[in-house]
């Protein structure tokens, strides 16, 4: 198993406020995948980055793969209350088939 | 609607009692996968499958198992549950493999199950 790790594990800031969430391997991923999490809900799937050094941008959210292919981040630039939930990073196994999963960041916007 | 369906959402059994979570997709994708998530140690996969007839162990396949007859339906099968098994259960499925922009895992809406 390629392990994912992701901190922090929980934030809590203020609407408007900037944050960033780092998810780190010892592994090289050929694509590192972000999934948010609401609670009762099943992961939805935000963004997919394949290339070393790519950044994507989703309105607030930027995601970043890092040259080495071995981590990636997700910054939110002035968070509101409805990016509230649980933030997860994955990437696909070696051979293509297993879907490993970080552990997550609970990220709670307060107004 | 595209979407992943999974039945019961909750379930609450004793130890031992044989059950089955379905998990059906309307999408034809050609992998599925189950994952269970636990507080403090995230999703982490059970099973999963890349067409009919052929299916993987994952991180944590141990108390289950699975079957795939048909390429719209997952079942997830506890044989003799135990109370380590109870926990949060997602299926998904995706139209491809390996992490390519049309590997998209679409999910389900979860099954809590409980084993007393």
């Amino acid at each position: 198993t390629q392990l994912l790790e992701q901190s922090p594990q929980f934030l809590s800031i203020q609407e408007g406020e900037n944050l960033t969430v780092y998810c780190n391997s010892s592994s090289v991923f050929s694509s590192l995948q972000w999934y948010r999490q609401e609670p009762g809900e099943g992961p939805v799937l935000l963004v997919t980055v394949v290339t070393g050094g790519e950044v994507k941008k989703l309105k607030r959210l930027t995601f970043q793969f890092g040259d080495a292919r071995k981590d990636s981040s997700l910054h939110i630039t002035a968070a509101q209350p409805g990016d509230t939930g649980l933030y997860l990073c994955a990437g696909y196994s070696n051979s293509g088939y297993a879907l490993n999963f970080g552990k997550g960041t609970s990220l709670l916007v307060t107004p | 609607e595209a979407q992943v369906t999974q039945n019961p959402r909750y379930l609450i059994t004793v130890t031992g009692k044989k059950l089955t979570v379905t998990c059906s997709q309307n999408m034809n994708h050609e992998y599925m996968s189950w994952y269970r998530q636990d507080p403090g140690l995230g999703l982490r996969q059970i099973y999963y499958s890349m067409n009919v007839e052929v299916t993987d162990k994952g991180d944590v396949p141990e108390g289950y198992k699975v079957s795939r007859k048909e390429k719209r339906n997952f079942p997830l099968i506890l044989e003799s549950p135990s109370p380590n098994q109870t926990s949060l259960y997602f299926c998904a499925s995706s139209h491809g493999l390996g992490g390519g922009p049309a590997d998209t895992q679409y999910f389900g809406p979860g099954t809590r199950l409980t084993v007393l």
